[in-house]
């Protein structure tokens, strides 16, 4: 059975990068016809798509966010990472990462999440 | 703020018929599959509904969607208190280009 587990800081300063990794069990990343991707869940609940990247390396973001995100596969150690720079509290969310058959959904199995702050 | 427009709560008696409406626009839903998830308290969102109403492996029969035009539904039949959860449409909107997600529903088993 598929599993997704994000990793990385829980708390990030202003201004700088926020930099998280989700890495992949119980299935191959590479040579598997599947989108990876992250979505992010601020405090009120709202959901939002930040992006994602196709096993061969194609990329696809939000583009509200698209200047700050970058989103890489590392197929040798079966991981996906994000970066969204310059952050500001309104970066503040439980981030997920995710599977899908398309770029554009549906997201399924989903990582279990994990919460990011950003303050000073 | 959201993409799709979701009533913020819903509500039915054990065993009776809720049903969440999900409003969008002719560059997402009118165009485009919609998605549903279901989210528990303090857990990931989970896939409840692809391709507008096909159901995964695992989701009972009770969970069903539908579209027309520019607006999705879900309807739950025999409610049952563990389907209290907050439950969110999404769909691909192609002047954004980007997925949208509704704002989510709160659903309460009186």
């Amino acid at each position: 059975q598929l599993q997704l587990q994000e990793s990385g800081p829980g708390l990030v300063k202003p201004s700088e990068t926020l930099s998280l990794t989700c890495t992949v069990s119980g299935g191959s990343i590479s040579g598997s016809s599947y989108h990876w991707g992250w979505i992010r869940q601020s405090p009120g609940k709202d959901l939002e798509w930040i992006g994602a990247i196709y096993y061969s390396g194609t990329t696809y973001y939000n583009p509200s966010l698209k200047s700050r995100v970058t989103i890489s596969v590392d197929t040798s150690k079966n991981q996906f990472s994000l970066k969204v720079n310059s952050v500001t509290a309104a970066d503040t969310a439980v981030y997920y990462c995710t599977r899908s058959d398309y770029h554009s959904g549906p997201f399924d199995p989903w990582g279990q999440g994990t919460l990011v702050s950003v303050s000073s | 703020q959201s993409g799709l427009t979701q009533p913020p709560s819903a509500s039915g008696t054990p065993g009776q018929r809720a049903s969440i409406s999900c409003s969008g626009s002719s560059s997402n839903i009118g165009s485009n599959y919609v998605y549903w998830y279901q989210q528990f308290p303090g857990t990931a969102p989970k896939l409840l509904i692809y391709r507008n109403n096909q159901r995964p492996s695992g989701v009972p029969d009770r969970f069903s969607g539908s579209k027309s035009g520019t607006s999705a539904s879900l309807a739950i039949s025999g409610l049952r208190s563990e389907d209290e959860a907050d439950y969110y449409c999404a769909v691909w909107d192609d002047s954004l280009s980007s997925v949208v997600f509704g704002g989510g529903s709160k659903l309460t088993v009186l």
